[in-house]
């Protein structure tokens, strides 16, 4: 079983719809958790970090259930500029990365 | 600019070769890693290392090497021994445990 996992995708949405990714980690001492952006064949960019209690960030949403050792990233009123892979990272002291989640959002 | 550098941004190696990849930091950051990417995959960790000359083996360290001599500076070294070195290597970097990393802009190594 991956430390981290997620949904490959792609997911295939239209503009201004809301999309909802999720990802579990097994490494129940875990303790820092993000959500990066990365765009093809470039680096992968902080999307936002991921709290106990949920944070919101414009249109994106995250939030940690722990319980269930799962995170997951709400996006709102998608744009054509969200196209992109979406990683998933969790982890204590050694951060490890998901191997992400494909978005597509069409005109 | 505060950043990761990290050269050339495109590199070929010939069978049997060694080649070395730049990571260059002035974040003032004290941990740095290396990363693979290969396609359909998540980053794996090559190596780390959390200070000045000390380092430490991260999943996939076989036909790799690194050094850390100086706080700014964390090159990789892809030795012939790994046998399918082509993928895209990033660098990143964090000031302090538990946070989120910055990345280089990475370098994309193919086999000629």
């Amino acid at each position: 079983r991956k430390e981290v996992e997620q949904d490959p995708g792609p997911f295939n949405v239209p503009e201004g719809a809301t999309v909802a990714f999720n990802c579990t980690y097994s490494n129940s001492a875990s303790q820092s958790f993000f959500w990066y952006r990365q765009d093809c064949r470039k680096e992968p960019k902080l999307l936002m970090s991921v709290y106990s209690s949920g944070n919101e960030d414009g249109r994106f949403t995250a939030q940690l259930n722990r319980a269930s050792q799962y995170i997951s990233l709400l996006i709102r009123d998608s744009k054509l500029s969200d196209s992109a892979t979406y990683l998933c990272v969790a982890g204590f002291q050694k951060l490890v990365f998901g191997t992400g989640t494909r978005l597509l959002v069409s005109p | 600019d505060g950043g990761i550098t990290q050269s050339p941004k495109y590199l070929f190696r010939k069978e049997g070769q060694n080649v070395t990849l730049s990571c260059e930091q002035n974040l003032n950051h004290d941990a740095m890693y290396w990363y693979r990417q290969d396609p359909g995959q998540g980053l794996r960790l090559i190596y780390y290392s959390q200070i000045v000359n000390d380092f430490q083996k991260g999943d996939i360290a076989e036909g790799y090497s690194v050094s850390r001599e100086k706080k700014e500076s964390f090159p990789l070294t892809v030795t012939s021994a790994q046998k399918n070195p082509t993928a895209f290597y990033l660098c990143a970097s964090i000031k302090e445990a538990n946070q989120p990393q910055h990345f280089g802009d990475g370098t994309r190594l193919s086999i000629l």
